[in-house]
């Protein structure tokens, strides 16, 4: 069964402060990895999918990077804002079909 | 914009009943999810179907809880009877046989068993 840690569990900010949370997936037989923000009361959106070593994606203020050898992935959040309080999770393919979602790291920024 | 569907959105049930949750996939999608959302573990696979076929549903519990797809663009998820521990917000989820496509997800069905 494939594990897929994120860490820390939850998070709080002040608004303008810049943060950033990891998750950890099997580096053996990757395949990719994709975060997701998770709204309270809403449904996943995905962020962004990660496919190769070394990857780093960017949208608005929110970027990942990924490390394939080593088994790990950062999001980073720059200059958080409120809005961008939610639960992020990552997920890997098991065997390219279904993801496995890590249990999130719930980020809330006060103002 | 393509999205995926679900009704209804709020279910309200006694214990005992049968409860029906319906999903619509964005066409085109070959694969569809049931996933429930709990506080322990976020998201929690329930089952999952692949150009109709079930795959996998060993998330489910067999003994009251099915899933179907009786067609490409309808897939079902049942509980009979209801306990008052389904209570969750169930989603379904639609997209491509790839690791690397996203899945899309609905907006989910808030289930309640009084």
């Amino acid at each position: 069964i494939l594990n897929v840690e994120q860490s820390p569990q939850s998070l709080h900010v002040q608004e303008g402060d810049s943060t950033n949370f990891t998750c950890s997936f099997p580096s053996s037989n990757f395949y990719a990895l994709h975060w997701y923000r998770w709204e309270t009361a809403k449904s996943p959106e995905a962020l962004f999918v990660m496919t190769l070593n070394g990857d780093e994606k960017k949208k608005g203020r929110i970027s990942a990077t990924l490390n394939t050898k080593e088994g790990y992935s950062y999001l980073y959040i720059k200059g958080s804002q409120p809005e961008d309080s939610a639960t992020y999770l990552c997920a890997f393919p098991e065997n390219t079909d279904k993801l496995i979602f890590g249990t999130g790291t719930r980020l809330q920024v006060f103002p | 914009d393509a999205r995926v569907t679900q009704t209804p959105r709020h279910k309200v049930t006694e214990m005992g009943q049968e409860v029906t949750m319906r999903c619509q996939p964005i066409l085109g999608h070959n694969t569809v999810f049931w996933y429930r959302q709990t506080m322990m573990q976020g998201l929690e696979l329930l089952a999952y179907f692949r150009n109709r076929a079930p795959l996998d549903d060993s998330g489910m519990p067999k003994d009251r809880f099915s899933a179907e797809m009786p067609d490409a663009t309808l897939a079902t998820l049942k509980i009979q009877p209801s306990e008052p521990r389904d209570s969750a917000v169930y989603f379904c989820a639609s997209g491509l046989f790839r690791g690397t496509d996203t899945q899309y997800f609905g907006p989910g069905t808030r289930l309640t068993v009084l």
